[in-house]
């Protein structure tokens, strides 16, 4: 089972719809989650850090279940701009540091 | 705030040559910054995490040899590709740490003739 598990997509969805993604993780002892967004040839930007139940910013939704070890993106009111590659990324502790596994992203499409 | 400068943001170089790429935390101090390499249409690849004064570590089949890094402040860090070779052609990025936020810098593509 790989550590973090992205559904690659793509989805397409229309304008104004509202999309979610999941993300899987296999460690139980990761800590914190992050949802990035990565527009094609451009470097990852940060979205959402989840260090405890869930987060809200605007239209995006973060929510973590410990118990199933996944942590959800929920995206209201889809816009063109929204389309890029969304990155899940866990980290926990390794060898007195943190370790940082990123999932393969899924691709979401917004269509006009 | 956090924000993450690289430099050059492209670079093409002959076969044989060394090319070093500089990773900059502009308005805070990253203790850790992380080196990655992407290929087209995949998924980001940890080269290796480096440590402010310490020597960084490199993941499995990274060679520490031809990828040399150098934490030697807490905002800067650099990636030198030694005797480049048209199969290191990729799309190199850096990231900074920020408590436990990774923020990432515009990347430099490399092209290898």
């Amino acid at each position: 089972r790989k550590e973090v598990e992205q559904d690659p997509g793509p989805f397409n969805v229309p304008e104004g719809a509202t999309v979610a993604f999941n993300c899987t993780y296999s460690n139980s002892a990761s800590q914190s989650f992050f949802w990035y967004r990565q527009d094609c040839r451009k470097e990852p930007k940060l979205l959402m850090s989840v260090y405890s139940s869930g987060n809200e910013d605007g239209r995006f939704t973060a929510q973590l279940n410990r118990a199933s070890q996944y942590i959800s993106l929920l995206i209201r009111d889809s816009k063109l701009s929204d389309s890029a590659t969304y990155l899940c990324v866990v980290n926990f502790p390794a060898s007195g540091t943190y370790k940082y596994i990123f999932g393969t992203g899924t691709r979401l499409k917004v269509l006009a | 705030g956090a924000v993450v400068s690289q430099h050059p943001s492209r670079v093409i170089c002959k076969s044989g040559t060394s090319v070093k790429i500089e990773c900059r935390s502009l308005d805070f101090q990253a203790t850790t910054m992380f080196w990655y390499r992407q290929f087209p249409k995949q998924s980001l690849m940890l080269m290796a995490t480096s440590n402010e004064g310490s020597k960084a570590t490199y993941e499995q089949g990274v060679e520490k040899d031809k990828f040399l890094i150098n934490h030697a402040s807490l905002t800067l860090s650099t990636l030198t590709v030694t005797s480049a070779h048209p199969e290191d052609s990729s799309f190199y990025i850096c990231s900074a740490l920020s408590g436990y936020e990774q923020y990432f810098g515009p990347g430099t593509r490399l092209t290898v003739t």
